[in-house]
């Protein structure tokens, strides 16, 4: 089946800085990618939809100027964690369709803000 | 709005007995309903999806429009199937709203 690899899998960092989490599709092209957010034993929350080419949409809550989403080929999407906080210490996982109805999912990567 | 409902947390069985996890969505259009299953230290993959129609592993789910739920059976538990069992509703544009999930524990 179709691959989604993201990278990294665990980032720590400083309160303050950013974080730059990326997903590739290894065989397929991803025109839209799914960025969620899971917070510790809670399901997986969509955060925004990005679509190649195009700006991200956000879902009610997720404040765009502190998650940069960057959609810029077929291939790689990236989500930038700006001026992280520890509020923001999450499982962060991405999904894109194969052009199917299946969804593949990246490894996720949790980061964590001391 | 679309919202999937996983009333259990936690689910424990012993080995070979069956096990149901159920799900609930309430959707205005018409429902795709899929099972997500997250074995430990692996990424979420699809366990089965309601279009199709298929058993996986052992598991089927059936999708009931009239009591609007998708509920995931087996009838007999094996210890591998221990894992993160989630319920996602799909729309048109592909996006996936996930039930808070259900972790199954089947003990030897």
């Amino acid at each position: 089946g179709a691959v989604v690899s993201q990278h990294p899998s665990w980032v720590i960092c400083k309160s303050g800085t950013s974080v730059k989490i990326e997903c590739r599709s290894l065989d397929f092209q991803a025109t839209t990618m799914f960025w969620y957010r899971q917070f510790p034993k809670q399901s997986l929350m969509l955060m925004a939809t990005s679509n190649e080419g195009s700006k991200a949409t956000y879902e009610q809550g997720v404040e765009k100027d502190k998650f940069l989403i960057n959609h810029a080929s077929l291939t790689l999407s990236t989500l930038t964690v700006t001026s992280a906080h520890p509020e923001d210490s999450s499982f962060y996982i991405c999904s894109s369709f194969d052009g199917n109805t299946e969804a593949f999912f990246g490894q996720g990567t949790r980061l964590t803000v001391v | 709005a679309q919202r999937v409902t996983q009333p259990e947390k936690l689910l424990s069985v012993f080995k070979g007995a069956p096990v149901e996890l159920k799900c609930n969505y309430s959707y205005s259009g018409s429902p795709e309903l899929f099972w997500y299953v997250q074995y430990s230290r692996q990424r979420l993959q699809l366990l089965l999806r309601h279009i199709s129609r298929e058993s996986i592993k052992g598991f089927t789910a059936d999708l009931n429009k009239g009591e609007t739920s998708f509920h995931l059976k087996k009838p007999f538990a094996q210890e591998e199937d221990s894992a993160m069992y989630y319920c996602a509703l799909g729309n048109a544009g592909n996006m996936l709203t996930f039930g808070g999930g259900t972790r199954l524990m089947v003990k030897p």
